[in-house]
């Protein structure tokens, strides 16, 4: 497996669930990132690790709970998420070196019922 | 404050004809400017950035930092060029990269 992958690419959760999403990255970086893409708006960058630390911290809510346990790996825990939370969640990593290029996975479509 | 602006959200060209997409930005600071792109069904990746000058698929894009702008250039466009395309700037050094909303092209044959 190469590149980036995130699990699972479809979720379907209730207000009051707690589900995980995850990311694999295979390219060696030292930055990984989790982003949020809705309908009519930007991607909104959400949370930024480098060397397993946080670094950014979009002003997410604390409903959404970023975990990076080494630099390959990074998660996204979700509890009590509302309707609008539901988009297209995109997980990239960077070298870490200022070039700009992310490499991004294929993204995880939630949907909050 | 960081923003990029991409005024069309769709743009729609016969193939064959030339293609500009608009990107417009706002930052005090030095830009790093991208352009990313989304085929159907595939993942956003990166096409160019302004700091190669290069070419990529026949697409060019100037850094123009009288009017804020970088916008996405082909002569004569292609089938294969439909698409999702994506003006971004990296706040410098920082790869917190700032994303337009995207401007969806379709090529008409």
């Amino acid at each position: 497996e190469t590149g980036v992958t995130q699990t699972p690419r479809h979720l379907v959760m209730g207000m009051t669930n707690k589900k995980s999403l995850k990311c694999e990255q295979h390219l060696g970086h030292n930055a990984m990132y989790w982003y949020k893409q809705s309908a009519k708006k930007p991607l909104e960058l959400m949370f930024v690790y480098n060397f397993k630390e946080q670094t950014e911290n979009n002003s997410v809510p604390s409903r959404f709970s970023p975990e990076c346990p080494n630099s390959s790996h990074l998660f996204l825990h979700l509890h009590t998420l509302q309707p609008e939370d539901s988009a297209l969640y995109l997980c990239a990593s960077s070298q870490g070196r200022g070039t700009g290029e992310l490499f991004f996975g294929e993204g995880s479509r939630l949907t909050v019922l | 404050a960081q923003r990029v602006t991409q005024p069309e959200k769709l743009l729609s060209v016969f193939k064959g004809a030339p293609v500009e997409l608009k990107c417009n930005y706002s930052y005090s600071g030095s830009p790093e400017l991208f352009w990313y792109v989304q085929y159907s069904r595939q993942r956003l990746q990166l096409l160019l950035r302004h700091i190669s000058r290069e070419s990529i698929k026949g697409f060019t894009a100037d850094l123009n930092k009288g009017e804020t702008s970088f916008h996405l250039k082909k002569p004569f466009a292609q089938e294969e060029d439909s698409a999702m395309y994506y003006c971004a700037l990296n706040p410098t050094g920082s790869e917190k990269l700032v994303f337009g909303k995207g401007t969806k092209l379709t090529v008409n044959p």
